[in-house]
């Protein structure tokens, strides 16, 4: 078990410009999610996966973002066209998925500037 | 839907002092809540769950919290803090049924003061 790993650590980019993140989740768990920390608030849902099925979408997630998990393991998150709003901590969970209240392991984040 | 109220964003206690930090959860349905901790510079960690049974759950590092039902409420408890329990803490709630979509209040940083 190495953890969920996230990269990059960081990431700085100019507003109007596409960033994309990676979360690796722990092998063989199934269920994937993407939160949002902004300063002084706690995680927001982004996003769900089950396996390659993204089976639920926040609000929070406008036309500029998309998520994919092709074949059910890592995943992407792109911002196009960033904004300074988009400035936060993204994280990354995953579960196994046996359970419904299964924990979820979360990555240390990508935390992103848009300058 | 659910959602969860941490009224204190930033608890200052002294070393080996007793520590609570209250959480309120709202949800139509039952629920299933943690505590997660996140030390600095690291990810968040569960500390403890309850999910049914005895109302009363514990960690491995002395914490425990109490599911209180008609009060709607999962606060967080230590009898005695040590420095190393400095960290943001996290009270979270899910839906029992579902995919386990998972709620989390705003967070209380627990400054242990030496």
């Amino acid at each position: 078990d190495t953890g969920v790993s996230q990269d990059p650590r960081h990431k700085i980019t100019k507003r109007g410009q596409n960033v994309t993140f990676r979360c690796d989740p722990i092998s063989e768990h199934n269920r994937l999610y993407w939160y949002r920390q902004t300063l002084g608030q706690g995680p927001e849902f982004l996003t769900y996966f089950q396996n390659e099925a993204q089976l639920e979408k926040s609000r929070l997630l406008s036309d500029r973002f998309s998520a994919e998990r092709p074949k059910g393991s890592f995943s992407t998150l792109e911002i196009q066209r960033t904004e300074q709003g988009d400035s936060a901590m993204y994280l990354c969970a995953s579960s196994p998925g046996t359970s419904q209240n299964s924990p979820l392991h979360f990555g240390n984040g990508t935390r992103l500037t848009v300058t | 839907a659910q959602s969860v109220t941490q009224l204190d964003s930033q608890v200052p206690v002294f070393e080996e002092a007793p520590v609570e930090l209250r959480c309120n959860y709202s949800s139509s349905v039952s629920v299933y809540l943690f505590w997660y901790v996140q030390y600095p510079n690291q990810g968040l960690q569960l500390l403890l769950k309850y999910l049914s049974g005895s109302t009363l759950v514990e960690s491995i590092n002395g914490f425990e919290a109490e599911f209180n039902k008609s009060q709607t409420s999962f606060h967080l408890r230590k009898p005695s803090v040590h420095i190393s329990d400095t960290a943001e803490y996290f009270c979270a709630v899910s839906e029992s049924g579902g995919y386990q979509k998972v709620t989390f209040g705003t967070g209380t940083k627990l400054q242990v003061i030496p």
